[in-house]
């Protein structure tokens, strides 16, 4: 098992700015990912955050938008940027400790943009 | 076409019974795990169970069993004995050999149980 910490756990952003989640594990884990629910919709991946290297993109998200960081084992960030209101969802940070694992999600990061 | 099909966007159960929540899955890769996770309402995402492809026996976690029909491509979610904290929403999901680890997420059923 992992403890992931995500932060913050809600906001609510102005059109045009952009909102740093943060991801932090206690434990070294095998990957991070990034996910996105939209109101009332499945969890959608966003991206696989790479320790040390680009994160790879799904098919719909870009870098430009959602920046991602991994600069060690247990720690990611995803920035929102130039957000607007179709961006309000949940967005989850997930860990992957081994193969056969089950993802191990944060408690996500409600956000609302006005 | 969608990997991971859930057909009940709601479902209703009386307290104490059994319920199936449906989950078909397309995948051409041999090797592969499907999972089953709870959400609810506060958003956290629970895990419940596992099911690997090349499991011979359905997987049981408690009141929770997976139905897995490989044939079929199906992997029906049963909760026995309902109870009124098992109202949420129930997503399958699945994890493909080649992938990179990530889970793809059917659309999810809202189950109700009811007093």
């Amino acid at each position: 098992s992992a403890v992931i910490s995500q932060k913050p756990s809600r906001d609510i952003c102005q059109r045009g700015t952009s909102l740093t989640i943060q991801c932090q594990v206690d434990s070294q884990v095998t990957m991070m990912f990034w996910y996105r629910q939209q109101p009332g919709q499945s969890l959608t991946l966003i991206a696989t955050a790479n320790q040390g290297s680009e994160a790879t993109y799904e098919s719909g998200f870009v870098i430009d938008k959602f920046p991602i960081s991994r600069p060690n084992l247990t720690f990611s960030t995803l920035t929102v940027s130039n957000m607007s209101p179709e961006d309000s969802s949940i967005y989850l940070c997930s860990v992957l400790i081994s193969w056969d694992s089950p993802l191990h999600f944060g408690n996500g990061t409600r956000l609302t943009v006005t | 076409a969608q990997k991971i099909t859930q057909t009940q966007p709601g479902m209703f159960v009386q307290e104490k019974e059994a319920v199936t929540l449906d989950c078909t899955y397309d995948t051409s890769d041999p090797s592969y795990g499907l999972f089953w996770y709870k959400q609810p309402s506060s958003g956290e995402m629970i895990f419940l169970i596992y099911q690997g492809s090349y499991d011979q026996q359905n997987a049981t976690e408690g009141r929770y069993s997976l139905n897995f029909q490989k044939a079929r491509k199906s992997a029906n979610l049963v909760i026995s004995a309902s109870q009124l904290g098992d109202s949420a929403m129930y997503f399958c999901a699945m994890r493909e050999g080649g992938s990179q680890g990530n889970l793809i997420f059917g659309k999810g059923t809202k189950l109700s149980v009811k007093p």
